[in-house]
């Protein structure tokens, strides 16, 4: 899988939106940009992936240059319980059972 | 989608004893995970377990860590001797095929000492 670097830390106002970088230049043509959250010391909760497209869900979007080196995860309206480590993962799908594997992702802090 | 359930919530054992943690899925899914995370460190992969069987490992689950599927719905990790190093966040997921989307459960903390 490839390599994705992320800041190590962002700082984001209550209300205001959250823009998480992730660059992955070395990012294969069928490897999906996976991200999760880990609130605390939770388990890591998935949020949204893509390939190409940009990606909207209920808790986020995702939006992925069209050469897909980089992409950026947006919170639109980031609240405190949004405070957390970011991470995004390069990941081969059908590539039979080959894990998720984290980094050390972005701390993102919601400051009220 | 359902939760997964862990259990115990946290274990505090001696060095050299044996620990088992469960996790509950739901018992249609397939694939199944255990990561761990010692404190202030990355979430490290662990084992991946398909069909009943031990699909991939990483270099952190020696001879001292099995897995198994005894009932056909928990899922258990067993550290045969505990070793202070082992003291760390133990996470259970599964997937519903094969996919980077995992439901990951609460955890179990180990405590060793």
């Amino acid at each position: 899988d490839a390599k994705t670097t992320q800041p190590p830390s962002m700082d984001c106002a209550e209300g205001r939106a959250a823009n998480l970088p992730c660059n992955h230049s070395t990012i294969s043509g069928n490897e999906y940009v996976y991200w999760y959250r880990q609130i605390h010391s939770q388990g890591p909760q998935y949020i949204i992936h893509g390939l190409k497209n940009n990606e909207t869900n209920e808790m986020a979007s995702l939006i992925i240059t069209e050469d897909r080196k980089s992409s950026t995860l947006i919170l639109p309206h980031a609240t405190l319980r949004d405070t957390a480590v970011y991470y995004c993962i390069a990941f081969l799908r059908n590539s039979g059972n080959t894990p998720l594997v984290f980094g050390k992702g972005t701390r993102l802090s919601v400051i009220a | 989608e359902p939760e997964v359930t862990q259990t115990p919530s946290h274990q505090v054992t001696q060095m050299g004893q044996e620990v088992i943690l469960r996790c509950v899925p739901i018992s249609n899914h397939l694939y199944f995970y255990w990561y761990r995370q010692i404190l202030g460190q990355k979430v490290e992969f662990l084992v991946s377990f398909y069909n009943n069987e031990i699909s991939e490992k990483s270099e952190i689950f020696d001879d001292q860590f099995s897995v198994e599927r005894p009932d056909g719905s928990n899922f258990t990790l067993k550290i045969r001797s505990t070793k202070l190093e082992d003291s760390a966040m133990y996470f259970c997921a599964r997937a519903s095929g094969v996919t980077g989307e995992l439901f990951f459960g609460e955890g179990s903390r180990l405590t060793v000492l």
